[in-house]
């Protein structure tokens, strides 16, 4: 069964940082690109950043640039999200999903909630 | 704002049809495929339609998507009160080099 596990969200102060991971499982890791999405409350859904399978390409939002930093370790079929300079604005539940072939998120993880206050 | 529109609600009666709109440019829309997710309250979304009108095994076909242009739309038959949810259009923007998604439509089956 195809799973998506995220975790180490929590409360931080505006200008922490925090790094959230996804734990894979269920098929094979190495062949997939990788997204973060994010939900603030009661907004919709908005993309943060998406891997290649190898890393080569990473593409941000353009609010998340220079702040926020993903990487993958296919060895441990993890996905990490870290995350600088936050803000109160990027309070939010932080989605890992799949890329599958036409590019569509077809699996999701259940959503670790980041909150930004002082 | 986002740079695809969709409707912010649609409704209709249980049994009813309902389509709902995304509208986007060349860049996106115009070149890309187009996904459609479900999100029930409380829960994270799920995918309903890929590569403009394909479902994902499971997906009821209920549930249909088209693309046309710069725009896709889904469409839904038979409404059930369990298809109350939050509705995305989602693709890829070639000159921004990022994933798109609508504002979201919220569907009431009355």
């Amino acid at each position: 069964e195809v799973q998506v596990v995220e975790s180490g969200g929590g409360l931080v102060k505006p200008g922490g940082s925090l790094r959230l991971s996804c734990a894979a499982s269920g098929f094979t890791f190495s062949s997939y690109s990788m997204n973060w999405v994010r939900q603030a409350p009661g907004k919709g859904l908005e993309w943060v950043s998406s891997i290649s399978r190898d890393s080569i390409h990473i593409y941000y939002a353009d609010s998340m640039k220079g702040r926020f930093t993903l990487s993958r370790d296919n060895a441990k079929n993890s996905l990490y999200l870290q995350m600088n300079s936050l803000r109160a604005e990027d309070t939010a539940v932080y989605y890992c999903a799949r890329s599958a072939m036409y590019g569509e998120f077809d699996y999701w993880g259940q959503g670790a909630l980041v909150t930004v206050s002082s | 704002q986002s740079v695809l529109t969709q409707p912010p609600s649609v409704s209709a009666a249980p049994g009813q049809k309902v389509t709902i709109s995304c509208s986007g440019s060349s860049s996106n829309i115009g070149g890309n495929y187009v996904s459609w997710y479900q999100q029930l309250p409380g829960t994270a979304p799920k995918l309903l339609i890929y590569d403009n009108d394909k479902r994902p095994s499971g997906i009821p076909d209920r549930f249909s998507g088209s693309k046309s242009g710069t725009s896709a739309t889904l469409g839904i038959t038979g409404l059930q009160t369990g298809d109350e949810a939050d509705y995305y259009c989602e693709t890829w923007d070639g000159s921004l080099s990022a994933v798109l998604f609508g504002g979201g439509t919220k569907l009431t089956v009355l």
